[in-house]
């Protein structure tokens, strides 16, 4: 399944860095979500993009900035981050947004963040 | 608030049947998603309920009550492959997803 793809798969990065994950998909879908998956916790929705307008920020901390340049790419900028920021980062895409669609996973980026 | 429960983890033997149960509290509903997520994986769509009953795909049984805010899962004839983590997603009245922590299912031989 390579409908949405994500890189790097992983990443260590100390607090002083500045990376970037990216996410694309090839599913001609209109949506694209990230989330942020702790061990034992539920998914947790950062943000979301529809025809790449930001359209959910779910109060999170503004070491996290999102960019969408077009429909089928998404990014996540990383700055200044903390060791709990350490998780599974889920990039997902779905039809439209707003109604009963189904989201698309991709394998996710593994953060690592000393 | 909003919330969902179901099991942290199960465990059950290869060619048996399990069920993994899903209670949510949701402002409004539209619908209840079942994802299957192996370690180190892209969680995989299952399944969508929102009319009450059950719903074959093969395998895997999903059911639904919308008066109980209640939900399972039912795996029959159990492979190794199942061996993974199930998420319940139930959809509010803003369309927004409310996620279950999963529920870990490991098979045995």
């Amino acid at each position: 399944e390579t409908g949405v793809t994500q890189t790097p798969r992983h990443l260590v990065m100390g607090m002083t860095n500045k990376k970037s994950l990216k996410c694309e998909q090839h599913l001609g879908h209109n949506a694209m979500y990230w989330y942020k998956q702790s061990a034992k916790k539920p998914l947790e929705l950062m943000f979301v993009y529809s025809l790449e307008e930001r359209v959910e920020n779910n109060s999170v901390p503004s070491r996290f900035s999102p960019e969408c340049p077009n429909s089928s790419h998404l990014f996540l900028h990383l700055h200044t981050l903390q060791p709990e920021d350490s998780a599974l980062y889920l990039c997902a895409s779905s039809p439209g947004w707003g109604g009963a669609e189904t989201q698309y996973f991709g394998p996710g980026t593994r953060l690592l963040v000393l | 608030g909003q919330n969902i429960d179901q099991p942290t983890e199960m465990t059950a033997t290869e060619g048996a049947i399990v069920q993994i149960n899903c209670t949510y509290q949701t402002s409004g509903f539209n619908g209840l998603f079942w994802y299957q997520q192996h370690a180190g994986e892209a969680p995989t769509f299952l399944s969508y309920n929102v009319l009450d009953g059950l719903e074959e795909k093969g395998r895997f049984s999903s059911f639904l009550s919308r008066s109980k805010g209640y939900s399972y899962l039912l795996l029959k004839e159990l492979q190794m492959k199942d061996s993974a983590s199930y998420l319940c997603a139930a959809m509010d009245s803003n369309y927004q997803l409310i996620w279950g922590a999963g529920t870990k299912l490991i098979i045995k031989p």
